[in-house]
């Protein structure tokens, strides 16, 4: 089945720790993205990406990271300056930037008390 | 700047109803819009994607139409059931790498 993948579905964290999301597609699409959402509000772009070692902020970058080692994965890390962690994280992938339909994965809900 | 609205926030019908989402937009230069469905707790589903040379696209039950000059697109649900409840959300893209979301209309369907 192609798709995405994200682990875990639920993360706790304490304050101060830096978390790392997980994010996975076999679709072979080579633009992939972060999206951060909560309630009452659109979903807002961290970070995405459109090809392999190259990635550009979206619109609410601070306090996250991200990496692009491998064609398949994206993964993102919460770190300890983001100033209110705690939402509903969604990976996203789509053939190119330009164009084509966004396919979302399930989605990490992250608390962090 | 572009913004995206979604007018109701949320909606409540009988099952068997005929029903339209829309959505709202400010400005008409866009590459295309895709309207998605959201089951509570999970990710987003893509529903239809409309290019901005299109006006309209039909899948099953579900047919969206885009009207550019008026910064409009509407969402047709026909014979809805309660397998359609749900929340529905637009977005549109703006640039090569910009996409906006609006808020999302909550659908609830009566059995």
């Amino acid at each position: 089945d192609g798709g995405i993948t994200q682990s875990p579905k639920y993360l706790f964290r304490k304050e101060g720790q830096n978390v790392t999301l997980s994010c996975e597609q076999n679709l072979n699409h080579d633009a992939m993205y972060w999206y951060r959402q909560d309630p009452g509000q659109g979903l807002r772009l961290i970070y995405y990406s459109q090809i392999v070692n190259d990635f550009q902020k979206g619109d609410i970058a601070e306090g996250y990271s991200v990496s692009r080692e491998k064609k398949e994965s994206f993964p993102l890390t919460v770190t300890s300056a983001q100033k209110n962690p705690t939402a509903f994280y969604l990976c996203a992938s789509s053939w190119t930037l330009e164009g084509y339909e966004q396919y979302f994965g399930p989605g990490t809900r992250l608390t962090v008390t | 700047k572009q913004e995206v609205t979604q007018i109701p926030a949320a909606l409540s019908v009988p099952e068997g109803e005929n029903l339209v989402l829309n959505c709202s937009f400010t400005d008409s230069a866009i590459y295309n819009l895709q309207w998605f469905r959201q089951d509570p707790g999970k990710g987003l589903t893509s529903l239809l994607l409309i290019q901005s040379s299109q006006r309209e696209q039909t899948s099953g039950r579900l047919n969206a139409s885009l009207d550019k000059s008026s910064g409009r697109s509407t969402l047709y649900i026909a014979a809805s059931q309660p397998g359609d409840s749900a929340t529905y959300l637009c977005a549109v893209k703006t640039s090569y790498d910009k996409v906006i979301f609006g808020p999302g209309t909550s659908l609830s369907v009566i059995p």
